[in-house]
């Protein structure tokens, strides 16, 4: 049978509205966070980076913000889609890209129509 | 866009039996990775490789457990003698300056 995870902190939000997922990190030498869009039985999917030299970059409909006094990653989405419906993780390296890199929980994201 | 290409998608094997997932990562990226999903679970970092060597690994990755480049384009992992806690999503994942892609995953299921 089918084994019992984590149980995931979820998110709904009406379709057009704004969506923000927020993330904590611990590794206060980590200079390179991630954020990725995982949709079901599929693997992680690059949305948006940010470097720690930055503390906030901005995509297409998606924002990243970098608080590093607090440690805290926050991902914008704005004018949700029924498409952006997926679990999203904060990730973080300290090789600037290169090396492994430690994702966090995951958030699931549900848009209601 | 270019990809990294998992195969095979879905691969069952017998408890004890060896398995090996493959992956094409990125022609010019140099380093390599593999992480594991189990159902439910956060993406948990496997091992790196990079210029023919393992750079760095996890506590999972353990004797049962190895990787190898066998040619210029493919990155394999090879799982010796399976266990029921094996099963899990593996992803492979390259990188270079720029970029980090993960591939699509491979689910492996030990009955």
């Amino acid at each position: 049978g089918e084994s019992v995870g984590l149980h995931l902190p979820t998110l709904s939000v009406q379709e057009g509205d704004n969506s923000i997922i927020n993330c904590a990190y611990s590794n206060s030498a980590s200079d390179y966070f991630i954020w990725y869009k995982q949709e079901s039985g599929k693997g992680p999917q690059f949305i948006i980076d940010i470097r720690s030299n930055m503390d906030k970059r901005q995509g297409q409909r998606v924002t990243v913000l970098l608080n590093k006094t607090v440690k805290h990653l926050s991902l914008q989405i704005a004018a949700t889609q029924p498409g952006d419906s997926a679990v999203y993780f904060c990730a973080e390296n300290t090789g600037g890209g290169y090396q492994k890199v430690t994702f966090g929980t995951g958030t699931k994201l549900q848009v209601i129509p | 866009e270019p990809e990294v290409t998992q195969t095979p998608s879905h691969q069952v094997t017998q408890m004890g039996q060896e398995v090996i997932l493959r992956c094409v990562p990125i022609s010019n990226h140099l380093y390599f990775y593999w992480y594991r999903q189990i159902l439910g679970q956060k993406v948990e970092f496997l091992v790196s490789f990079y210029n023919n060597e393992i750079s760095e690994k996890s506590e999972i990755f353990d004797d049962q457990f190895s990787v190898e480049r066998p040619d210029g384009s493919n990155f394999t992992l090879k799982i010796r003698s399976t266990k029921l806690e094996d099963s899990a999503m593996y992803f492979c994942a390259s990188s270079d300056r720029v970029g980090y892609t993960f591939g699509s995953g491979t689910r492996l299921t030990v009955v």
